[in-house]
């Protein structure tokens, strides 16, 4: 089992419609960072956490550390919101390195 | 400013052979970490720098080294490259080691 969980690994919706990532992961952590990485490899850092809720824009990112869990929402959907959409954890014990979820393929129709 | 720069953005090598990749940080940003991201995978951690020192190193075999120059760029080199190589190569740059990170386009390294 990956340390990282990300669901779903595929999401597919219309334009407008509020979205939600989730991540859970097994270790205790010290932050995690929701990441998106668009077609062609460059990888932009949304929100680095270590509790409550975090909010840019229509992005939502909100963390439950005793239930290692945290999600990310994107209100009023767009087609420019399609990308990969990754996780990141640095554990308590690793230092400074992270370790990523598998990432959740977003296409936001019109 | 710049971002975070990284080179070549593209690499054709035979296996067996050696490579080198370079990333420039954000001015300012003493941090930097090298991924290997494998096609349909997330990143895997291979290399942390911070102050020209080593602070971590994923589970990558000896083949793989870096450093970090007192610039605070940094070069990952990879030698004897087996097919299992080929990836995208990001580098990331931060203030510290601890904060948040920006990522370069990464280098597309194929091993043929």
């Amino acid at each position: 089992k990956n340390e990282v969980e990300q669901s779903p690994q595929n999401l597919t919706a219309q334009e407008g419609e509020f979205i939600t990532i989730n991540c859970s992961y097994s270790v205790g952590i010290s932050a995690l960072h929701w990441l998106q990485q668009h077609p062609g490899g460059g990888i932009v850092s949304l929100f680095m956490l270590s509790s409550g809720k975090k909010k840019h824009g229509r992005l939502i990112a909100t963390i439950n550390i005793q239930e290692k869990h945290s999600s990310l929402h994107i209100t009023a959907s767009h087609p420019r919101d399609s990308a990969v959409y990754i996780c990141a954890v640095r554990s308590e014990t690793s230092g400074s390195r992270l370790t990523f979820g598998e990432g959740t393929q977003l296409t936001v129709n019109p | 400013d710049a971002g975070v720069t990284q080179s070549p953005t593209h690499l054709i090598k035979t296996r067996g052979q050696h490579v080198t990749l370079r990333c420039s940080p954000i001015s300012g940003h003493k941090s930097v970490s090298w991924y290997q991201q494998v096609l349909g995978q997330g990143p895997q951690f291979i290399f942390q720098y911070y102050e020209k020192e080593e602070r971590g190193r994923g589970n990558f075999p000896d083949r793989f080294s870096a450093r970090q120059f007192p610039n605070y760029s940094s070069e990952l080199n990879v030698n004897a490259l087996l097919l299992g190589d080929s990836a995208l190569y990001l580098c990331a740059s931060s203030i510290g080691p601890y904060s948040p990170l920006h990522f370069g386009n990464g280098t597309r390294l194929t091993v043929t």
